[in-house]
């Protein structure tokens, strides 16, 4: 079966570096895209990973290792607007996001 | 602007009553998507569409039922065969190339009562 697995829960200190990490378990793999959903919110889109390695974008960066079906989401500098849910969604190969439960983290000052 | 919409933000609706939620876009995507979350949970597929008139089940899609007459939307229809109908229900579209951004409403919080 197709299984997503993340920390359900996650603290960090603002200003500091926090690593969310996804396990993943597809049909096929077709790339794996990290989004962000702040509470009552809809998900925003923040990064798309289809090779092995690190992509960055500004204090977000997002890395792949297709061979151990292993990713993770990195955010430096964090500021209390960083408190959300991290949703890591792979794509299956039929092209279908599959949906992880997400990554609730909470920012204190 | 190109976007999704979706309408209501907030509907109530009474025990037994089909309820009807709409999602428009305009970003001239092929697929759409309609997801259903719960509290603390993540997003579960109910129906999704990569074409006009044509449309697939999701995991979820018992209760529920969509159409797809136009491109730019994609009603769910919420019916009394729904027997936990009060969720937070999100509407996305994207591309249907290889690479799939999926972009999404601001979502309808339904509460039955």
């Amino acid at each position: 079966g197709q299984n997503i697995d993340q920390p359900t829960e996650m603290t960090a200190t603002e200003g500091a570096i926090v690593q969310i990490n996804c396990t993943y378990q597809t049909s096929g793999f077709n790339g794996l895209f990290w989004y962000q959903q702040h509470a009552g919110e809809a998900p925003t889109f923040l990064s798309y990973n289809v090779l092995d390695g690190l992509e960055e974008k500004g204090r977000f960066s997002s890395f792949l290792s297709r061979s151990k079906g292993y990713s993770y989401l990195l955010l430096k500098e964090l500021q209390m607007k960083d408190s959300a849910s991290y949703l890591c969604a792979p794509l299956d190969s039929n092209y279908q996001l599959i949906w992880g439960a997400g990554t609730k983290l909470i920012i204190k000052p | 602007d190109g976007g999704i919409t979706q309408s209501p933000k907030y509907l109530f609706r009474k025990e037994g009553q089909n309820v009807t939620l709409s999602c428009e876009q305009n970003l001239n995507h092929d697929a759409m998507y309609w997801y259903r979350q719960d509290p603390g949970q993540g997003l579960r597929l109910i129906y999704y569409s990569q074409i006009v008139n044509d449309f697939q089940k999701g995991d979820i899609a018992e209760g529920y039922s969509v159409s797809r007459e136009k491109k730019e939307s994609f009603p769910l229809t919420v019916t009394s065969a729904q027997k936990n109908p009060t969720a937070f229900y999100l509407c996305a579209s994207s591309g249907t190339g290889d690479y799939n951004e999926q972009f999404f409403g601001p979502g309808t919080r339904l509460t039955v009562l």
